[in-house]
């Protein structure tokens, strides 16, 4: 089955870029996707089909996938980016999700 | 505004069954692929059911044969049956909503049910 791999936890100080990774094989072959989610919150789309942002994100939240990793940056980070983030793709007609990453703004 | 509400949730015996329901506003229910996601505690998401638009049925093996996902698309509603609980089934389950077709991502989200499976 396929498996997506994620950082447990990445910290990051206020205004600099975080950087948080998503690997799985030839993932650059699937869309991937980033989902954050709060604590007590449900998850909230930030990143579609690689590198597409809904219209209520903030451009500070970018995405890329090439080779066997999908990446989602945010620049200038804020202490209200802190939170977890799961990747997501799909493979035969299954839904994969990364095991998250908790993004510290410390 | 796109609204998507769980109910069904709570405790429940290993070994026994619950169904889960989502209603839905906002959006043509009817033309859109519908999943359930569950977050057990302090742990990450994991898919466990989608419905296509026409109503075919999708799950990963884990839970295959003991889920069943439903719709009833006059009712704006989505169903996941759950049979032969067992401790580990305890979650929060989500409903959400397919992008599109062919699109791959979960553009939606309701608040989620919490059911607890204990004696």
């Amino acid at each position: 089955s396929y498996e997506l791999s994620q950082p447990p936890s990445v910290s990051v100080s206020p205004g600099q870029t975080a950087t948080i990774t998503c690997s799985g094989d030839r993932l650059a072959d699937k869309y991937a996707c980033w989902y954050q989610q709060k604590p007590g919150q449900s998850p909230v789309l930030v990143i579609y089909q690689d590198t597409k942002r809904p219209s209520e994100i903030p451009e500070r939240y970018s995405g890329s996938n090439s080779g066997n990793t999908a990446t989602l940056t945010i620049s200038e980070t804020q202490a209200l980016d802190e939170a977890d983030y799961y990747c997501q793709a799909w493979d035969s007609n299954t839904w994969v999700f990364g095991g998250g990453t908790k993004l510290t703004v410390l | 505004e796109v609204r998507l509400v769980e109910s069904g949730g709570g405790l429940v015996q290993p070994g026994g069954s619950l169904r889960l329901s989502c209603a839905a506003t906002g959006f043509s229910f009817s033309d859109y692929d519908m999943h359930w996601v569950r977050q057990a505690a302090g742990k990450g998401l994991e898919w466990v059911s989608e419905i296509d638009s026409n109503g075919d049925t999708y799950y990963p093996d884990s839970v295959k044969g003991r889920f069943t996902v439903s719709r009833e698309n006059g009712k704006n509603s989505l169903y996941l049956q759950i049979n032969s609980l067992r401790a580990d089934d305890t979650a929060v389950y989500y409903c959400a909503r397919d992008g599109g077709v062919s699109t791959r991502y979960l553009d939606y989200w309701g608040q989620g049910t919490l059911v607890t499976v204990s004696s």
